[in-house]
């Protein structure tokens, strides 16, 4: 079982260029979200959805815009890319909402 | 809005010695989840409890959950090297259920 899986895995961007980063799970989840993680802040959450057709902020969404593609699928895009959002992004999935998340293993984005 | 703070940030312990990590919410929680964090690895869902004053235990792992369901503790009886790395704490937001917040995270270290 591949569980959540997550691409690219390590990505630099300049400042200004846009980039999507791509979000698939195997596991039936209804529920995906997006993460970044960054040294002493913990995990804040991006944007989420609750069940496949449906999106909602986060606690950090502004420069953030998320698809959710399929019930399978959901990218997190980054219109034009700040040095703030030097970050490690996870992508997680669950059956219902807030029970047992299973995390993909990361994106290590660096904006230069 | 709503905080969940864990205690202490850091902890550093000798092979054999225990370890406890504290986790306070601002809210009451409907549930808290723990989940383990692996030095450069992605979290990893360890268990969820739901009743006040619940106790559940996973080997040399123990988890509390308090009887006014606002806090929270983990205790790992004679530490080994394999549980280095970092506890987070998780509850869901208040007045949603569809989304967790973090706390923020105790890191341990174990040595020889």
């Amino acid at each position: 079982n591949a569980g959540v899986t997550q691409t690219p895995k390590f990505q630099v961007l300049k400042t200004g260029q846009s980039m999507t980063l791509q979000c698939a799970q195997d596991m039936n989840h209804n529920s995906m979200y997006w993460y970044r993680q960054d040294p002493g802040m913990g995990l804040r959450l991006i944007y989420y959805s609750a069940s496949e057709g449906t999106t909602d902020k986060g606690e950090v969404p502004n420069g953030y815009n998320v698809s959710r593609l399929n019930k399978r699928e959901f990218s997190l895009r980054l219109e034009s890319a700040a040095p703030s959002q030097t970050s490690v992004y996870f992508c997680a999935s669950s059956e219902v909402p807030t029970y047992g998340y299973t995390f993909g293993s990361g994106t290590r984005l660096t904006v230069v | 809005g709503q905080q969940v703070m864990q205690i202490p940030q850091y902890q550093h312990v000798q092979e054999g010695e225990d370890f406890t990590t504290y986790c306070n919410s601002s809210t009451t929680l409907s549930n808290i989840q723990w989940y383990k964090q692996r030095p450069g690895g992605h979290p990893v869902f360890l268990i969820q409890l739901v009743k006040s004053g619940e106790v559940k235990k996973q080997k040399r792992l123990t988890f509390q959950f308090g009887e006014a369901k606002k806090n929270s503790s983990l205790h790992i009886t004679a530490t080994q090297t394999t549980d280095v790395g970092t506890y987070f704490c998780a509850g869901p937001q208040t007045g949603t259920a569809s989304k967790l917040t973090f706390g923020t995270g105790t890191r341990l270290q174990v040595t020889l």
